[in-house]
């Protein structure tokens, strides 16, 4: 079992829907959750980082996390075709050096 | 400004060659690691570094050997290439405290295809 689970998709959904991308974890040693986001042809971008359990909004993007569950989200209200992308999870915790834990990715796509 | 910027871009190259992926950034930050992306798009940790000290170094065959020449420079030397060479290889690097030191900042790629 890998330590984080993503489902790879690809995920599509029309322009204005709210999407929802989620991970799982296993190791509840976890304090540092993170999405990225990966054009294509381009190298994974922070889109939103959170330390611990709770909620995190920054414009349209909403990150929780559920340290109870073991589960992280990202939510993307209004969705716009410039959102089409490939989405990671990654975490860390202090004790192994920050090093990140990636999930596979998922593969959304926005349709006008 | 370019934060982490490798060079090339794109390499092309036989089966048995040898060849090296050159990484920079401009952010101050203490750590580097190269990462391997492949067609599924996972990313795998390779090597990290710290202040020119080798910290991570997961399993990846003796072929691959990084070279950090100073803590802004982290290049990447493979010999005999073979075609599962072939995939994105990403540089990042992280700071020293609070989110800088938890998250990573990544470079455009090198897009490595062995013929």
């Amino acid at each position: 079992q890998k330590e984080v689970e993503q489902d790879p998709g690809p995920l599509s959904v029309p322009e204005g829907a709210i999407v929802s991308l989620n991970c799982t974890y296993s190791n509840s040693a976890f304090q540092y959750f993170m999405w990225y986001r990966q054009y294509s042809r381009k190298g994974p971008e922070l889109l939103m980082y959170t330390y611990s359990s709770g909620n995190k909004e920054d414009g349209r993007f909403t990150a929780q996390v559920d340290k109870s569950s073991k589960y992280i989200s990202l939510f993307i209200r209004d969705s716009q075709p410039s959102d089409s992308a490939t989405y990671l999870c990654a975490m860390s915790r202090m004790d192994s050096n920050y090093q990140l834990i990636w999930g596979a990715g998922t593969k959304l796509i926005i349709k006008p | 400004d370019t934060a982490v910027s490798q060079t090339p871009k794109y390499l092309v190259t036989q089966m048995g060659n040898d060849k090296s992926i050159k990484c920079e950034q401009n952010l101050g930050h203490d750590t580097m690691y190269w990462y391997k992306q492949d067609s599924k798009k996972f990313l795998k940790i390779m090597f990290s570094y710290n202040n020119k000290e080798l910290i991570i170094n997961e399993t990846v065959p003796n072929r691959f050997s990084p070279k950090s020449p100073d803590k802004a420079h982290l290049n990447l030397h493979i010999n005999s290439l073979e075609l599962g060479d072939s995939a994105v290889y990403f540089c990042a690097s992280s700071g020293i405290a609070g989110r800088e030191r938890e998250t990573q900042y990544f470079g455009p790629g090198t897009r490595l295809l062995v013929l």
